[in-house]
Formats: C-alpha cells, structure tokens, sequence
C-alpha cells in the first residue's frame, strides 16, 4: 500500500545551522508531495507542495525536490531559526485519489 | 485566503456523551474529509465524502462514527458513545481543483 516514511526525531539544532529531514514514499500512483508543519497547540499548515518529478516546492526558506528516481522528498532549510522548531510531516495524495497519507512526523527544536 | 473553519476548537465530553464536530469547507470544495492525530502521533485518515456519499473509510471509522452534510455548507463528524480513546485532534479537510485544505482542528478530550 501506499506509505509514507520520514526521518525520527527529535533533531536538534542551533541556530542557524542547516535542516535536512528525509523523506521517501512508496506509492501504487503518481502522488503529489507535501510537507506540513504543526506548531505546538495548533493545526496543520502546509508548508511546501510538488506535484510532478523535480519539481521543487518552496516557501519561508524550505525547499524540498520531487526525487522520482529515488522515491524521496527531503525538506531542507539553510539557515534554522528558533521559530522553526514544530513538528514536520511529509504526506503524499495520489492523483485522482481522495485521503492524504502522512508520515510519523519529525519534531524539529531549534536552541537559541 | 479561503479557509476550513472548525468549532469548536476544544471539547470536552464524559465517556459515553455523543459529540458532533463541525466544519465548513471551503466553498467551491467538492471533496471533504475528517482526520484523527491522538497525541503526539501520526495523522490518520478517517473518512472521505463526494457528492453526499462516504467514499473511503478507514478501518478506525467504526460504526461509532458518522458524517453528514446537512446543509450546503457543513460537513460534520459524530461520534454516537464516546470512549477514552476518541481523546485526540481531529482535523477537517477539504479539496478541489487547485489544493487541499486542512482546519485548525478540534481538540477532543474525552474524560
């Protein structure tokens, strides 16, 4: 079945330092890819979307690629800030398909 | 921005209470959805619904769960018997052409 599975956490990192958190699906479809970030106490946002193989989906200084070939959307950020730290959930929605499917979620605290 | 409204953001029922959650979707939104995320874990499909039906469930949405569109423009999620275990954030979805949604989310605390 289709799946979605990311990095564990919690990572941690300074101030400035850079992000990467894995990201690799497995789907019967062509998904499209999201990243979705949940501060705490509240709901999700989408943070980042691809719809098709290499597109790169950006916003606020993430970026993560449609990699076809391996299966994978990472989200990367160069610079962390503290106000990042939140929980970070890859999903996928197959084309044509209703649910989205979410990945465990990646608990990312960002120390001053 | 259009955006999926939930209310209420918390509620909280004794065991056994029914609880009806409510959304409204975005407008022009054809697709609607209902999500679970008990504490600290994953997000969870629930159920799907088009054009007045259930199109997927999950194998969580049990007979204890139901959803309705009552009118044009709510979308609801009832639990008839609440138990502990329903304690959790449920999350309304919608989509369309161009994008899917998420609310904010209603906070569940079942006691």
């Amino acid at each position: 079945g289709d799946s979605v599975t990311q990095m564990e956490g919690p990572v941690t990192l300074s101030e400035e330092a850079f992000l990467t958190i894995n990201c690799t699906y497995t789907a019967t479809g062509y998904p499209s890819l999201f990243w979705y970030v949940q501060y705490p106490g509240e709901g999700l946002q989408l943070l980042l979307k691809a719809t098709k193989a290499d597109d790169k989906g950006s916003n606020k200084g993430f970026e993560a690629t449609y990699r076809k070939e391996t299966t994978s959307f990472h989200l990367e950020k160069g610079s962390v800030q503290v106000s990042d730290s939140a929980v970070y959930f890859c999903a996928l929605t197959i084309t044509g398909g209703f649910k989205t499917i979410f990945g465990a979620g990646t608990r990312l605290f960002v120390k001053a | 921005e259009p955006e999926v409204t939930q209310t209420p953001s918390h509620q909280v029922t004794q065991m056994g209470q029914e609880v009806i959650l409510r959304c409204v979707p975005i407008s022009n939104h054809l697709y609607f959805y209902w999500y679970r995320q008990i504490l600290g874990q994953k997000v969870e499909f629930l159920v799907s619904f088009y054009n007045n039906e259930i199109s997927e469930k999950s194998e969580i949405f049990d007979d204890q769960f139901s959803v309705e569109r009552p009118d044009g423009s709510n979308f609801t999620l009832k639990i008839r018997s609440t138990k502990l275990e329903d304690s959790a954030m449920y999350f309304c979805a919608s989509s369309g052409h161009y994008g899917y949604t998420f609310g904010s989310g209603t906070r569940l605390t079942v006691v």
